[in-house]
């Protein structure tokens, strides 16, 4: 399995303008994760789906941010329009149904500058 | 309160010493309990997960966790340089499948 995949790998961008963050889970698991990675904050959960669903969208900063899955081997985080302290490692994360581990599968993530 | 608490270290240790690494968790319903480990530039990756009062052990990795005192713990025997990382404490909050991170504590195992 190739694993959970993300792209861009890199992301340089001026602010104000939107950013498209992409993410293909692991097939078979239909739980995916969106974290945000600050040396300050941590990792911070942004939202989460099941089964293409948005779950828990409380960790989302700003009306600035939203995630969409529109199938089951696709998401998405935009931020629109994009500001310097958006700057962090974006995490996709997936995991299988059924486990109590809870095993979080983390993409290579999208290491976003905003100048 | 942060819901996971850890130092951020670094934490120093010699090749060969025990490493102890140490989390505390503010949500009372939390039943499952992870370490994720982090190398620099990398993503997490799970190490250990415990889910009952008391050591959990896997191969140099103990876990520990006192659910009374809202703790968790990694021992790391025989800490090798290769340990040196990130060490991210996580908990699964009460009925529900998100996991909440602490900040990390990081880990610098000298030759």
């Amino acid at each position: 399995d190739a694993g959970v995949i993300q792209s861009p790998r890199h992301e340089v961008t001026e602010m104000g303008q939107e950013v498209t963050l992409r993410c293909k889970p692991i097939s078979g698991h239909d739980y995916l994760f969106w974290y945000r990675q600050t040396m300050m904050r941590g990792l911070e959960l942004l939202i989460y789906f099941n089964n293409n669903v948005p779950i828990d969208d409380s960790g989302m900063p700003e009306d600035r941010f939203s995630a969409k899955m529109p199938n089951a081997s696709f998401s998405t985080l935009k931020i629109q329009p994009s500001e310097p302290r958006d700057s962090a490692v974006y995490f996709c994360a997936s995991s299988r149904p059924g486990l109590p581990e809870q095993k979080l599968f983390f993409g290579s993530g999208t290491q976003l500058s905003v100048l | 309160q942060k819901e996971v608490e850890q130092n951020s270290g670094p934490l120093s240790v010699p090749e060969g010493a025990i490493a102890s690494l140490n989390c505390t968790y503010s949500d009372r319903g939390s039943q499952s309990f992870f370490w994720y480990r982090q190398y620099s530039g990398k993503s997490p990756e799970l190490i250990m997960s415990i889910y009952s009062n008391g050591d959990k052990e896997d191969g140099r990795f103990t876990a520990q966790l006192n659910k009374a005192s809202q703790y968790v713990s990694l021992l790391i025997r025989d800490s090798q340089p290769s340990d040196s990382a990130t060490y991210l404490c996580a908990t699964l909050n009460t009925g529900f499948q998100k996991l909440v991170f602490g900040t990390g504590t990081r880990l610098l195992v000298s030759p």
